[in-house]
C-alpha cells in the first residue's frame, strides 16, 4: 500500500522560512492535500491540489509537488503557525491517506 | 456558512457499539461526499472510510471493514458513523469532514472513550 513519509518535526525562527515535506512514491502523480491542526481542534486545510489555497488562507502559505515529494513552504513564520502539519493523497489502493504528520516548532 | 456539527461526547464499555452524528448545514448536504476520521491522543490522523449522501453508496479504509457502517439522514442533513466492537483502541476523536479528494469543512470533533 502506499506511505506518505512526514518529518516528526521542524523548527524556524520567527520571520524565516518553513518548509514541511511529503515523501511518496511519484506523489507527483498524486494530488497533495495540506491540514493544519492546532491543539484541541480540528484540522483546517491550508492547501489543496498541491499548490491552491482556500479561500482565508494566508499567501504565505504555498505548496509543490513533483518527483517523490511534495512540499508546505510558509514564508514569514509567525507564532501563530506553530501546529501540527499533515499532508493527504487519495490513493487508488488506500483511499484517502494522511501522513504522518509533521509538528512546526517556531523558535 | 458551511458548518458540520457534531454529537457529544461517548463512553462505552469493550464489545460494545457507538453512533456518531454530523449534521451538516449551509450548503446542499447531497453535493459533498463525507468523511470519517480518527485521531488517538497523540496521534495522527486516520482516515475510516467516506459516504456519498446523495447515493448512500460508502467506501471503507480496510482496517475497519465489518466494524464501521456509515448511513444518513437526508431529510435532517446528518451523516452518522457506527464502529461497533469496540476496544480500548478505538479511544479517539472522530471527525466527519466534507469533500471527496479533499476535506475542506471538519466537524468539531467527538471523543469516543472505551473504557471498562
Amino acid at each position: 500500500s502506499y506511505v506518505l513519509t512526514q518529518p516528526p518535526s521542524v523548527s524556524v525562527a520567527p520571520g524565516q522560512t518553513a518548509r514541511i515535506t511529503c515523501g511518496g512514491n511519484n506523489i507527483g502523480s498524486k494530488s497533495v492535500h495540506w491540514y493544519q491542526q492546532k491543539p484541541g481542534q480540528a484540522p483546517v486545510l491550508v492547501v489543496y491540489d498541491d499548490s491552491d489555497r482556500p479561500s482565508g488562507i494566508p499567501e504565505r502559505f504555498s505548496g509543490s509537488n513533483s518527483g517523490n515529494t511534495a512540499t508546505l513552504t510558509i514564508s514569514r513564520v509567525e507564532a501563530g503557525d506553530e501546529a501540527d502539519y499533515y499532508c493527504q493523497v487519495w490513493d487508488s489502493s488506500s483511499d484517502h491517506l494522511f501522513g504522518g504528520g509533521t509538528k512546526l516548532t517556531v523558535l | 456558512q458551511v458548518q458540520l456539527v457534531q454529537s457529544g461526547a461517548e463512553v462505552k464499555k469493550p464489545g460494545a457499539s457507538v453512533k456518531v452524528s454530523c449534521k451538516a448545514s449551509g450548503y446542499t448536504f447531497t453535493s459533498y461526499d463525507i468523511n470519517w476520521v480518527r485521531q488517538a491522543t497523540g496521534q495522527g490522523l486516520e482516515w475510516m472510510g467516506w459516504m456519498n449522501p446523495n447515493s448512500g453508496n460508502t467506501g471503507y479504509a480496510q482496517k475497519f471493514q465489518g466494524r464501521v457502517t456509515m448511513t444518513r439522514n437526508t431529510s435532517i442533513s446528518t451523516a452518522y458513523m457506527e464502529l461497533s466492537s469496540l476496544r480500548s483502541e478505538d479511544t479517539a476523536v472522530y471527525y466527519c469532514a466534507r469533500g471527496a479528494g479533499y476535506n475542506d469543512y471538519w466537524g468539531q470533533g467527538t471523543l469516543v472513550t472505551v473504557s471498562s
